[in-house]
């Protein structure tokens, strides 16, 4: 079965720091960038960070840019998410999700499969 | 406020046609390809349409995308009640360096 699954999710205070895992299974990773995305409740969606598959290519949001960290494992087929300096609107669920094409591209081009999601609320 | 932009709403019949739109500019949708995203109530999204008009396997031709200079549009003919869900569309923005989402629609089959 071709799916994504992420953790590392949970309630932290502002100013705290997280990490998000994304493992893969069933499906080529290592060959792939790597998005990650975020729900706030009741909110739509908000892309977060890319990484290439080569790591050579890595993008932020402007609202995460210098804050959260993107990295990656191919040999793990795990993807990180190290978040630091958390705000109470980086509440939200997390997913991570694949880029369509494989190959080492300028940039994400379609997401798909995406994981489940985890939440992360941060909150004093 | 997203870059993209979507209408809030829309809502049809079952069996009828609707269509969505996704506005941008020139930075955007005007020089990139667009994709389409399902969300059903509850559940993580789901890929729909990539590169403006295609489908991924086992998305059935009931759903639809074109593209037109800075717009892009999401067709979906007999609405079924199953449909019903979040739809966004997404795109790089090539001048910002970064993903773009709509807002997303909310689609109510009557």
């Amino acid at each position: 079965e071709v799916q994504l699954v992420e953790s590392g999710g949970g309630l932290v205070q502002p100013g705290g720091s997280l990490r998000l895992s994304c493992a893969a299974s069933g499906l080529t990773f290592s060959n792939h960038g790597i998005n990650w995305v975020r729900q706030a409740p009741g909110k739509g969606l908000e892309w977060v960070s890319y990484i290439s598959s080569s790591t050579r290519t890595i993008f932020y949001a402007d609202s995460v840019e210098g804050r959260f960290t993107v990295s990656r494992d191919n040999a793990r087929n795990s993807l990180y998410l190290q978040m630091n300096s958390l705000r109470d609107e980086d509440t939200a669920v997390y997913y991570c999700t694949r880029d369509g094409l494989s190959g080492d591209y300028g940039g994400p081009n379609w997401f798909d499969p995406w994981g489940q999601g985890t939440l992360v609320t941060v909150s004093s | 406020q997203s870059v993209l932009t979507q209408p809030p709403s829309v809502s049809a019949a079952p069996r009828q046609r609707v269509t969505i739109s996704c506005s941008g500019s020139s930075s955007d949708i005007g020089n990139n390809f667009v994709s389409w995203y399902q969300q059903l109530p509850g559940a993580a999204p789901k890929l729909l349409i990539y590169d403006n008009n295609k489908r991924p396997s086992g998305i059935p031709d009931r759903f639809s995308g074109s593209k037109s200079g800075t717009s892009a549009t999401l067709g979906i003919t007999g609405l079924q009640t199953g449909d019903e869900a979040d739809y966004y569309c997404g795109t790089w923005d090539s001048s910002l360096s970064v993903w773009v989402f709509g807002g997303g629609t909310k689609l109510t089959v009557l």
